[in-house]
């Protein structure tokens, strides 16, 4: 199985709404990423979970806000979006976090924010 | 930092025809890796193909390969027999062998394949 699967696939909302990003793994992973990508642009990334602890944060704003509760489980939690954050949502996750580390990514959620 | 260039914003080829996307990038470590990743139309991002800097030798997956030139830092993507499924979106990629998270990606390569 070499699939990450993330939730919803797509979501709408407001300016003051809370909701949430998932991701999950079932490979055994230890590192988990979350990336943002613009329409016909390279994901960005956001940040990176290695064994449950976060290790990157790119300079992300704080109304961007992840978790991982465990090895394969990721969440996204969003407050007071812009609508410059609308974008798709790429989950990504790898064994490790070497260098040679094949990342495999989910579907991606697409937010839109009015 | 080290930056990735893709200079095709867009290709076509020909249905079982070979076509060839560019990468350069730079760096001034000596070992690092290289990846190919492919993204269809709204469908997920799937690795194509990677090399590491310091075997000399050109990776191969079936119709895919590369050509890896490290002095000119240059890491192009060959595809032979091209099909309608490989029409996508292509990222080349740059992470160090050092440790650290840190995909560099280009702007990636738009594949039109003409039946």
């Amino acid at each position: 199985d070499t699939e990450v699967t993330q939730t919803p696939k797509h979501l709408v909302m407001g300016m003051t709404n809370k909701k949430s990003l998932k991701c999950e793994q079932h490979m055994g992973h230890r590192a988990m990423y979350w990336y943002k990508q613009k329409a016909k642009k390279p994901p960005e990334l956001m940040f990176v979970y290695s064994y449950e602890k976060l290790s990157i944060n790119e300079s992300v704003p704080s109304r961007f806000s992840p978790e991982c509760p465990n090895s394969s489980l990721l969440n996204l939690h969003l407050h007071a979006l812009q609508p410059e954050d609308s974008a798709l949502y790429l989950c990504a996750s790898s064994q490790g976090v070497g260098g040679w580390e094949t990342q495999y990514f989910g579907p991606g959620t697409r937010l839109l924010v009015l | 930092a080290q930056t990735v260039t893709q200079s095709q914003p867009e290709m076509s080829v020909q249905e079982a025809e070979t076509v060839t996307l560019s990468c350069t990038y730079d760096t001034s470590e000596s070992d690092y890796y290289l990846f190919w990743y492919k993204q269809p139309p709204s469908r997920q991002m799937i690795l194509v193909i990677r090399q590491e800097a310091y075997k000399q030798q050109n990776a191969t997956e079936n119709r895919f390969s590369v050509n890896f030139q490290k002095a000119a830092k240059s890491f192009s993507l060959k595809i032979s027999d091209s099909q309608l499924g490989d029409a996508a979106m292509y990222f080349c990629a740059y992470r160090s062998a050092a440790g650290g998270n840190q995909f560099y990606f280009g702007t990636g390569t738009s594949l039109t394949v003409i039946p």
